[in-house]
């Protein structure tokens, strides 16, 4: 896609609490959106994605729901563990010829307190 | 793991240089794409390699290049490196077409001094 805005830039939590990253995106043509985890000195891993014709998915204890008329996107990590700091990254995809051509947000760093 | 493999992990040139980074892509997956990632940014597309040709560059000078071998592995070349090129490297495999989810490298951390 075009341009990818993330917020929170920095997202401090205690351990057990929920963390809600949001993004919004411009280009109208984007239906995939994956979430990525980046930890200190690794490349980014998928840790969950959405498709433009589903609402919301989970996994355990993260979700990601899409407001495609909105043009943004969510990813929800519940009962948060120190494990989760890392920084996240969401992104989109325009598809068609553009498959597996991302455009990632600028990334949000969670930190999560014992 | 993703399985797919960077070489060097870490590399150090002198501006001017040229620079040959490596990958090799997640059994199964036919596509590699390239990206840029400069300290506390996200990564930037640099271009993307399928069937061995380019199949897509992101706003990147043609000093940018790569190649994409018959075994799907793939090179970034840059020439004429600037000190504005000190970035992780990241490169990402994925299999072409609507579902290719893309499955990223460790990284390879240049520095030009």
């Amino acid at each position: 896609g075009e341009n990818v805005e993330q917020h929170p830039s920095t997202l401090s939590v205690q351990e057990g609490d929920s963390a809600v990253i949001k993004c919004t995106y411009s280009d109208s043509a984007s239906n995939y959106f994956p979430w990525y985890k980046q930890e200190l000195g690794k490349g980014p891993q998928l840790i969950i994605d959405i498709r433009s014709n589903v609402g919301e998915k989970k996994d355990q204890r993260i979700a990601v729901t899409l407001n495609k008329t909105a043009k943004h996107f969510s990813l929800h990590i519940t009962e948060t563990q120190p494990e989760d700091s890392a920084v996240y990254f969401c992104a989109d995809d325009a598809g068609g010829t553009s498959y597996g051509k991302l455009t990632f947000g600028q990334g949000t760093i969670l930190t999560v307190h014992p | 793991e993703t399985g797919v493999t960077q070489s060097p992990t870490h590399l150090i040139k002198t501006r001017g240089q040229q620079v040959t980074l490596r990958c090799s892509s997640q059994s199964g997956h036919n596509t590699v794409s390239w990206y840029q990632q400069a300290l506390g940014q996200g990564p930037q597309f640099i271009f993307q390699y399928y069937r061995e040709e380019e199949n897509g560059r992101g706003n990147f000078p043609p000093r940018f290049s790569g190649l994409q071998f018959p075994n799907y592995s793939s090179e970034l070349n840059v020439n004429a490196l600037e000190l504005d090129d000190s970035a992780l490297y990241l490169c990402a495999s994925s299999l072409q077409g609507e579902g290719g989810e893309a499955f990223f490298g460790q990284g390879t951390r240049l520095t030009v001094v």
